[in-house]
């Protein structure tokens, strides 16, 4: 079936501007996560959905960063006022989820975000 | 906050030799993850382990849980170039997130 799908693949835009990113996950996947992945930073938790329940975002760096979740499917992370530090491979992630259990994670092919 | 360290950084091995990567915790493991990730792609999911002394295999891949559930292990035998890639340990940290260490750069030479 269908794997985890990110849009757009690469993305090059001026300090300033604003983004935004797109995760669409494995059907039927009711969690959703996305991380970031940078040289030298490794790979960090932004913020994760989980069905109607009230999103974590103990790891979005900035209030410039946002993300939503429309009918508990698709995901929008949007990055306000980029910096230049923001440059970056932004990966969604989707996996099924039971409380109290793991569930692996499937990871999308990620976007790489260049702000110059 | 848990931290994975991950031995060794890189390595580069040459094709047909056996070699391990390992992935050691600051604290007990109650879900470890190996992923590969190949140079502008994303994370593709190898194995996941949960139980101490618990030993999983995939084609010529095996990763290991110790019994006291803080280190892990990666093994490839007979390495080939398609098994080339950045090797990736990632542990639940509660929440359902997932911390990661800092990848093993892995280079196979036919």
């Amino acid at each position: 079936g269908a794997g985890v799908s990110q849009s757009p693949s690469n993305k090059v835009t001026e300090k300033g501007k604003d983004v935004e990113l797109r995760c669409d996950p494995i059907s039927g996947h009711t969690a959703l996560y996305w991380y970031r992945q940078s040289l030298g930073q490794g790979l960090e938790f932004l913020i994760y959905f989980q069905g109607n329940s009230a999103p974590d975002k103990s790891g979005l760096p900035s209030d410039r960063f946002s993300a939503e979740r429309t009918g508990g499917s698709v995901s929008t992370l949007t990055i306000q006022r980029t910096q230049q530090e923001d440059s970056a491979v932004y990966l969604c992630a989707s996996s099924l989820w039971r409380r109290g259990l793991g569930e692996t994670q499937y990871f999308g092919p990620g976007t790489r975000l260049l702000v110059l | 906050s848990q931290e994975l360290e991950q031995s060794p950084q890189s390595l580069i091995v040459q094709e047909g030799k056996n070699l391990t990567i390992n992935c050691t915790s600051s604290k007990t493991l109650y879900g470890l993850y190996w992923y590969k990730q190949k140079y502008g792609e994303g994370l593709i999911f190898l194995m996941m382990l949960q139980k101490g002394g618990e030993e999983k295999s995939h084609e010529k891949i095996t990763a290991k849980l110790d019994e006291k559930k803080q280190q892990s292990s990666l093994h490839i035998t007979a390495s080939q170039p398609s098994h080339a890639g950045i090797y990736l340990c990632g542990a639940d940290s509660g929440g359902s997130r997932l911390t990661f260490g800092e990848g093993t750069q892995l280079t196979v030479n036919p």
